[in-house]
């Protein structure tokens, strides 16, 4: 049970460069999110999925899209990555009610 | 929108001694669930203790509580004995009871526990 996995540990990108950033996990969870942490901050909410096939907006959607094809997979877009997401991107899975959130390692990107 | 405020930037504590981590939160929702997550150098958040709104009895969790005081707004986290691996950034998170389940989180305070 390898619970919440994220694929790559790390990437540098050139400004303008796209990329994507995959989550997994195997807890069967329906509800999955992309979190992005700068230095000395806390999470903050990118975009989230309550189901496969669905996606929805969070605190911080500019610059990002996501999908969800399948229920244990979930997919963060960069299209023309620029220095301003430079971050620590987490992702994250819990069941269908408030529960725990459970946490991937995180995935730190850098944009130069 | 919610907002979770941690007033403590950094804290340090002796080896078994306790320190006490501040968090404010701003709502209108009368359900809803608080979290504290640990998050240490590996960088991995990790679940430290839950305390959902509409239960009035603080949560435990061996050396871990709560002192959650709803009318306040004020959910503060108790480590007794601390030990060295608890050297951390603490995180106080919201969760409002709605579809989506999303969290709101603190800027997090940086936990020293000297040997």
């Amino acid at each position: 049970n390898a619970g919440v996995t994220q694929t790559p540990k790390f990437r540098v990108l050139k400004t303008g460069q796209s990329m994507t950033l995959l989550c997994a996990q195997d807890m069967n969870h329906e509800y999955m999110y992309w979190y992005r942490q700068d230095p000395g901050m806390g999470l903050r909410l990118i975009h989230y999925s309550v189901g496969e096939g669905t996606t929805a907006k969070g605190e911080v959607p500019d610059g990002y899209n996501v999908s969800r094809l399948k229920k244990q997979n979930f997919l963060l877009g960069l299209e023309s990555a620029a220095p301003s997401q430079t971050s620590v991107y987490f992702c994250a899975s819990s069941p269908p009610r408030p529960d725990t959130q459970y946490f991937g390692p995180g995935t730190r990107l850098t944009v130069l | 929108a919610q907002t979770v405020t941690q007033s403590q930037p950094e804290m340090s504590v002796q080896e078994a001694e306790t320190v006490t981590l501040s968090c404010t939160y701003d709502t209108s929702e009368n359900n809803y669930y608080l979290f504290w997550y640990k998050q240490p150098p590996s960088r991995q958040m990790i679940l430290v203790i839950r305390q959902e709104a509409y239960k009035q009895q603080n949560a435990t969790e061996n050396r871990f509580s709560v002192n959650f005081q709803k009318a306040a707004k004020s959910f503060s986290l108790k480590i007794s004995d601390s030990q060295l691996g608890d050297t951390a950034m603490y995180f106080c998170a919201f969760m409002r009871n709605n579809a989506g389940n999303m969290l709101t989180f603190g800027g997090g305070t940086r936990l020293m526990v000297k040997p």
